[in-house]
């Protein structure tokens, strides 16, 4: 199976703050890549998709880039409601794997 | 709209089978795939398997191949999940995700249900 790593596993910042979140794969997923946004007691929101589409509706201030095995998602201006849980996932190869999340919190 | 309605919480003994279901609406049912994935507490999601509503062909994890069966009736625009052989371990929440085709390369569960908490306890 094809591990996800995150990194940082949680994170503390402030609105108006640019945050960065990493992903890598243990192989090469070339930009089979996904990003998505979950907040507590809610299902999963798809934020990226293929590491840099950004998914209707979602907005601006959410990129995604990389290819290969690193991927970043940044949020370039931290919101209140962007307080959250993040997860990558990987859709190169079945069984389709997810990162263990990154925990975005207010400082 | 797109929605996804799945059936209410459940408490199963060890042992026992759940059948979880997720009822579609707003977008032609047969021209998706629908993915399952489960969320334990504190932990990560983890994909548990697909169904192509317009054929019915099926893939599943590895971890859970011969225990969990996905179907769909298009009659009804719902897909189903039932995992038998419950262990306290499968308790978790379960989401049913619509997925565009092209798992494999390029796919994504763009639209999720609501999720649905099944507790295995003794």
């Amino acid at each position: 199976d094809i591990q996800m790593t995150q990194s940082p596993s949680s994170l503390s910042a402030s609105v108006g703050d640019r945050v960065t979140i990493t992903c890598r794969a243990s192989q090469s997923i070339s930009s089979y890549l996904n990003w998505y946004q979950q907040k507590p007691g809610k299902a999963p929101k798809l934020l990226i998709y293929a590491a840099s589409s950004l998914q209707s509706g979602v907005p601006s201030r959410f990129s995604g880039s990389g290819s290969g095995t690193d991927f970043t998602l940044t949020i370039s201006s931290l919101q209140p409601e962007d307080f959250a849980v993040y997860y990558c996932q990987q859709t190169y190869r079945s069984p389709l794997t997810f990162g263990g999340g990154t925990k975005v919190e207010i400082k | 709209q797109v929605q996804l309605v799945q059936s209410g919480a459940e408490v199963k003994k060890p042992g026992a089978s759940v059948k979880v279901s997720c009822k579609a609406s707003g977008y032609t049912f047969t021209s998706y795939a629908m993915h399952w994935v489960r969320q334990a507490p504190g932990q990560r999601l983890e994909w548990m398997g697909w169904i192509n509503a317009g054929n019915g062909n099926t893939k599943y994890s590895q971890k859970f191949q011969g225990r969990v069966t996905i179907t769909r009736d298009t009659s009804a625009s719902t897909a189903y999940m039932e995992l038998s052989g419950l262990r306290s371990e499968d308790t978790a929440v379960y989401y049913c995700a619509r997925t565009t085709p092209g798992c494999g390369g390029d796919c994504r569960h763009d639209y999720w249900g609501q999720g649905t908490l099944v507790t295995v306890s003794s």
